[in-house]
């Protein structure tokens, strides 16, 4: 079946600008989580949206934003881009909450 | 505040020796999961342990949990080039948390020819 699709997969955007970045899940997975992994910080948590709710979230400030939609797939905004939102942002999903994650290939994002 | 925490936090090792890789954490947690990271790549779940004494098995790569101990340890042994990768554990969160992950901070491993 087909994975978690992540797009787009490379992005180049400047300070101050906004962007959004789509994850499709798997087939018949309702959670989806959004990571940001930065070689400095490692792997930190965003949110977690399940049947459209936002479950989670971490300690990312009011910037960093996301929604489900009823297919499941999810966006997530950055808006007011500064350099150090320079990342790869990586896509999860599972059928239920932190059941085996499968992960996209991740948006690398590039903040000029 | 539940913490993971993994050592070593890099490792360069040899092909053919072996090795373990640990993963304590703080709080009493229900599960506990292993991710491996390739170079450049995306994270692939490797192992998830759902018991104390759970003990999982994929060729080289052998993972156990110890619940009272709140420490898991992924075995390497006969180390080959391609298990050269990051690995991640990482545990469930407290119900308060909805169970959100909590991650350790990954061991990169180095396998020499």
């Amino acid at each position: 079946k087909a994975g978690v699709t992540q797009t787009p997969r490379y992005l180049i955007k400047t300070r101050g600008q906004q962007v959004t970045l789509s994850c499709s899940p798997i087939s018949g997975h309702r959670s989806v989580s959004w990571y940001q992994q930065t070689p400095g910080q490692g792997l930190q948590f965003l949110f977690e949206y399940f049947s459209e709710t936002q479950r989670n979230k971490g300690n990312f400030p009011g910037r960093f934003s996301g929604r489900q939609f009823s297919n499941s797939r999810s966006e997530m905004n950055v808006s007011t881009l500064e350099l150090g939102d320079s990342a790869l942002y990586l896509c999860a999903t599972s059928r239920v909450t932190n059941e085996k994650l499968f992960f996209g290939s991740g948006t690398q994002l590039s903040v000029l | 505040e539940l913490k993971v925490e993994q050592n070593p936090l890099f490792l360069s090792m040899q092909e053919g020796k072996n090795y373990t890789i640990y993963c304590n954490y703080s709080t009493t947690s229900d599960r506990l999961y292993w991710y491996r990271q390739d170079p450049g790549k995306s994270l692939e779940s490797l192992f998830v342990l759902l018991s104390n004494g759970a003990v999982k098995q994929e060729g080289r790569l052998m993972a156990s949990l110890d619940t009272k101990a709140r420490l898991s340890t992924l075995h390497i042994t006969a180390a080959v080039h391609d298990l050269s990768a990051t690995y991640f554990c990482a545990v469930d969160g407290p119900m308060d948390s909805n169970y959100q992950l909590i991650w350790g901070a990954g061991t990169k491993l180095i396998i020499k020819p």
